[in-house]
C-alpha cells in the first residue's frame, strides 16, 4: 500500500475486555513504532521494533499493554482489560531502515474507547 | 526529565501575515529535532529534520531553524491551507520521539 495502514479505524470496547489493533506498514520498512495521543496532545512513545525484534518498550503504561510484529511486518498492539483510561488515539508510524534520524510515516490512528 | 514545549498554543493569522512558532527543549544528548503538521483527524505529517545548531531548513512558506535550547518554524505569508496543528519532537537516544503539545494554526482569507 501507499502508506501505513490501521485497523479498525475505530473501536468501542466494554471495561475488561481485550483488544488487538493492527498495524501495516509501508511495504519494506525495517522499523515500526507505536504512540498514543491524546486529545490536544501529541503522540506519547509507547514501543518500537526492529524488524521482529522489540528494541524499547519503555513507554509501555503497564503490563497490560503488549506488542508484537512477529515477521517483521505487520504488528499487533495488544491491551488486556481494558480500563476506561485507556481510551485514546492510538497511532503507528514506520521508518524506512533502523538508523536515527529517518523520517517517520504516521498511519491514519485507531480511535479506541471503552465504556 | 526531557520536556518539549511548544508555543503559543493557539495562533490566529490573516493570510500574508507571517510569524513564527517556538519550541524549546531541555534535552540531554539532543540527536534530532523534528517538525510534523497535523490535519484534523490524520496523522502527523513529516515536514523536517534538524541535527545541530544553527542548521535552517526550508521548503515553500516553512522555515526551520534550530538554537541550542530552541527552534522556530517561521511562516511566510501564510494561506488558509496552511492551517493545521504543527509538531515539535525531540529525539534523544535510539529512534523515540518525545513530542510537544503542538501549535494550532488558523490562517483567514
Amino acid at each position: 500500500g501507499a502508506g501505513v495502514s490501521q485497523s479498525p479505524r475505530y473501536k468501542v470496547t466494554k471495561r475488561g475486555q481485550d483488544v488487538a489493533l493492527r498495524c501495516d506498514p509501508i511495504s519494506g520498512h525495517v522499523s515500526l513504532y507505536w504512540y498514543r495521543q491524546a486529545l490536544g496532545q501529541g503522540p506519547e512513545f509507547l514501543t518500537y521494533f526492529n524488524y521482529e525484534a522489540q528494541q524499547d518498550k519503555s513507554g509501555l503504561p503497564n503490563d497490560r499493554f503488549s506488542a508484537e510484529r512477529p515477521e517483521g511486518s505487520i504488528s499487533t498492539l495488544t491491551i488486556q482489560r481494558t480500563e476506561q483510561r485507556d481510551s485514546a488515539m492510538y497511532r503507528c508510524a514506520s521508518s524506512r531502515d533502523r538508523a536515527a534520524y529517518n523520517e517517520q510515516f504516521f498511519g491514519p490512528g485507531t480511535r479506541l474507547t471503552v465504556l | 526529565e526531557d520536556q518539549v514545549t511548544q508555543s503559543p498554543e493557539a495562533l490566529r493569522l490573516q493570510e500574508g501575515e507571517s510569524s513564527s512558532l517556538n519550541c524549546s527543549y531541555t534535552v540531554s544528548g539532543l540527536r534530532g529535532l523534528f517538525w510534523y503538521r497535523q490535519d484534523p483527524g490524520k496523522g502527523p505529517e513529516f515536514l523536517f529534520t534538524l541535527y545541530s545548531a544553527g542548521e535552517e531548513k526550508e521548503k515553500e512558506r516553512l522555515k526551520a531553524t534550530l538554537t541550542k535550547k530552541e527552534s522556530f518554524l517561521h511562516i511566510t505569508a501564510p494561506k488558509p491551507e496552511d492551517s493545521a496543528t504543527y509538531l515539535c519532537a525531540v529525539q534523544k537516544y535510539g529512534n523515540k520521539l518525545v513530542f510537544g503539545a503542538g501549535t494550532i494554526l488558523r490562517v483567514k482569507s
